[in-house]
């Protein structure tokens, strides 16, 4: 079956320190990409999205991720995380065997960024 | 603020009754999913609807029934509730269906089943 496997559950870092979630799907075919962010008590909210091209892929707010074909990766960073990035972040993959567009979710990560 | 509506925000309710989430997606949004985020299942596809027709599902109980209105709303019906179906259920839309389009997402209903 597909799915998506987000590495870290509880991630807690200091404002200023480098962030990396690792993100890996188990789907041989095409895929879209997207990292969404849950902010405490907010809706989900994207943060960037991949279809093609370029492999590098910057979001909003300093993210970017990383597309690894071979790894079946989509790892997500932020060089300096400030207090405000405290969130739950998801991976989410579509894929072209689903021409309808369903997101298939990975179980998420806190992210508990400390002053 | 997405444009994006959910009623209600919360919901307590006992077991074995019925309890009907509502959603309004984005004007101008023909497709509708609905979502649900527990804390053993994470965040999974229930269903979705395009322009008032189910278009595909995913891990939805026969408990649970859907439908989407001539206005586009999306109502989702849960009946029969057992306690395991205390969660967060969100709804999302975008503009059409398809991989190519960005989703965007309610706040929520987070139902208490007691």
């Amino acid at each position: 079956a597909q799915s998506v496997s987000q590495h870290n559950h509880h991630v807690i870092l200091s404002e200023a320190a480098s962030l990396e979630l690792g993100c890996n799907y188990s789907y041989g075919g095409t895929v879209n990409l997207f990292w969404y962010v849950q902010y405490p008590g907010q809706h989900l909210q994207l943060l960037l999205k991949y279809f093609s091209g370029d492999p590098l892929v910057k979001g909003i707010k300093g993210f970017e991720a990383e597309f690894i074909k071979s790894k079946f990766s989509f790892n997500l960073r932020k060089p300096s995380v400030q207090w405000s990035d405290t969130a739950e972040y998801f991976c989410a993959v579509k894929t072209s065997t689903d021409s309808w567009g369903k997101l298939q979710f990975g179980a998420g990560t806190q992210v508990v960024v400390t002053p | 603020d997405s444009g994006v509506t959910q009623t209600p925000k919360h919901l307590i309710t006992a077991t074995g009754q019925r309890v009907t989430l509502r959603c309004s997606p984005r004007s101008g949004d023909l497709s509708v999913y609905w979502y649900q985020q527990s804390l053993d299942q994470g965040l999974q596809f229930l269903i979705q609807y395009y322009n008032g027709e189910e278009r595909a599902k995913g891990n939805i109980l026969e408990r649970f029934s859907a439908q989407q209105f001539p206005d586009l709303h999306s109502e989702l019906n849960l009946s029969s509730l057992e306690l395991g179906d205390s969660a967060l259920y969100f709804c999302a839309s975008s503009v059409a269906a398809g991989a190519s389009y960005e989703q965007y997402f309610g706040p929520g209903t987070r139902l208490t089943v007691t």
